[in-house]
């Protein structure tokens, strides 16, 4: 059973930087694709980018370029997302979230974390 | 990329059917048969209820389905439950290798 279980909550100052892991287990590591999903309070999803595990390749929303990194740890199946120069409209839960690889990208995620609630407040 | 559009809110009764829209553009919906609905309860995660414009994953009812004409996707309910009280959220591909949500649907059953 694939499971993305993520790191705890956080609370950062203004100009800091954020980083939320995303363990994956239950299924090939480098075969899938991870993204990375925000949600502010009260408001809809945003797509925030998407690292393939297995290269290390990456591709970030162009709101977020220059101010997120994704990497990941093949050792330890663990993407992880870094958020800087933190304000407060980036007070949101993140959420890792899968998408599943065939012969061909897919571009759905079948398999989500539980979120990881940043707050930005100084 | 600009959101994708949905109603803010939609509502029927039990037993009758919804739908929800999601409009595009020729860069995404329009071009590309890569959209996908999702359903979220308050402070759940996400769930994948319809992939590809109309393909539904293992354990989602038949109830749900999904259609795309020109630049909008559609999610129908039909036979409304109670637990079908949700928001929804509409995905689609969108060229350049990014991808797009919608703003939500608040689904209310009377």
């Amino acid at each position: 059973q694939v499971q993305l279980v993520q790191s705890g909550a956080e609370v950062k100052k203004p100009g800091a930087s954020v980083k939320v892991s995303c363990l994956t287990s239950g299924n090939t590591f480098t075969n899938d694709y991870i993204h990375w999903v925000r949600q502010a309070p009260g408001q809809g999803l945003e797509w925030m980018g998407i690292i393939n595990p297995s290269g290390g390749t990456t591709r970030y929303s162009q709101k977020f370029q220059g101010r997120v990194a994704m990497t990941r740890d093949t050792s330890t199946s663990t993407v992880y997302m870094e958020l800087g120069s933190l304000r407060s409209e980036d007070t949101a839960v993140y959420y890792c979230a899968r998408e599943p690889i065939t012969m061909e990208r897919l571009y759905y995620f079948d398999y989500w974390g539980q979120g990881t609630l940043v707050t930005v407040s100084s | 990329q600009s959101a994708l559009t949905q109603p803010a809110s939609v509502s029927g009764s039990p037993g009758q059917s919804i739908t929800i829209s999601c409009t595009g553009t020729i860069s995404d919906v329009g071009t590309y048969n890569l959209v996908s609905w999702y359903r979220q309860y308050p402070g759940k995660a996400p769930k994948l209820i319809i992939y590809e414009v109309y393909n539904r994953p293992s354990g989602i009812s038949s109830r749900f389905s999904g259609s795309k004409t020109g630049n909008t996707a559609s999610l129908s309910v039909s036979g409304l439950q109670a637990e079908d009280e949700a928001v929804y959220y509409c995905c689609s591909y969108a060229a350049g290798g990014s991808m797009v949500f919608g703003g939500g649907t608040k689904l209310t059953v009377l």
